[in-house]
């Protein structure tokens, strides 16, 4: 274990369903991150949060909404998903990502496989 | 882009056997992780090396940096089925690391 945990493992939803994606961390971290891993394509960033405020937005789709209330918890809200959002969502966290110039280990979760139908 | 690739693709090889697999990149960097995924589940960090180390050894894992060819490579001695598992560089050049396509390892018992 990572001592990340995400909820839930695996999701089916209809393209006008609204469902949501919960990730925890038990580490103390202050940094916490989701990515898109779709099959044959390298892992996507898609969300970066530091001491719950976004620092990044990597051109994700409005139809994907992240929320942050703490430094242990972050979601990621979905509506109206499109068949070609089915991957599997992985969220991680970090000491910190301050500091521009070293880069941290990060710590992921088992991931919630999502299927759009 | 930063973005690290790994190569190759896919590796097979017979238990006991050494795995090699290697990651280039495109623009300086100051470390190099390699991480490991189960199929289907989250990543898992293997090793760290910093841009001034030039070779790092963790358990049956041994990892090379050379940043004048802008390339590292990840050893596995001795395979286990258990290695059984996709690798991935991942390179940044701020606090944001980028990971490759991965490259799939199958060790047959």
């Amino acid at each position: 274990e990572t001592g990340v945990t995400q909820t839930p493992r695996h999701l089916v939803m209809g393209m006008t369903n609204k469902k949501s994606l919960k990730c925890e961390q038990h580490l103390g971290h202050n940094a916490m991150y989701w990515y898109k891993q779709s099959a044959k394509k390298p892992l996507e960033l898609m969300f970066v949060y530091n001491f719950k405020e976004q620092t990044e937005n990597n051109s994700v789709p409005s139809r994907f909404s992240p929320e942050c209330p703490n430094s242990s918890h972050l979601f990621l809200h979905l509506h109206t998903l499109q068949p070609e959002d089915s991957a599997l969502y992985l969220c991680a966290s970090s000491p910190t990502s301050g500091g521009a110039e070293f880069q941290e280990t990060q710590y992921f979760g088992p991931g919630t496989r999502l299927l759009v139908l | 882009s930063q973005q690290g690739e790994e190569d190759p693709q896919a590796l097979s090889i017979q238990e006991g056997e050494n795995a090699t697999m290697n990651c280039s990149y495109k623009t300086s960097i100051n470390n190099l992780q390699w991480y490991r995924q189960n199929s289907g589940r989250g990543l898992v960090h293997l090793i760290l090396i910093r841009s001034n180390e030039r070779e790092k050894h963790s358990g049956r894992l041994r990892v090379t940096l050379d940043t004048s060819k802008k390339s590292s490579s990840l050893l596995i001695t001795a395979s286990r089925a258990a290695d059984t598992a996709s690798y991935f560089c991942a390179t940044a050049k701020s606090y944001i690391p980028t990971f490759g396509r991965g490259t799939s390892l199958i060790v047959h018992p």
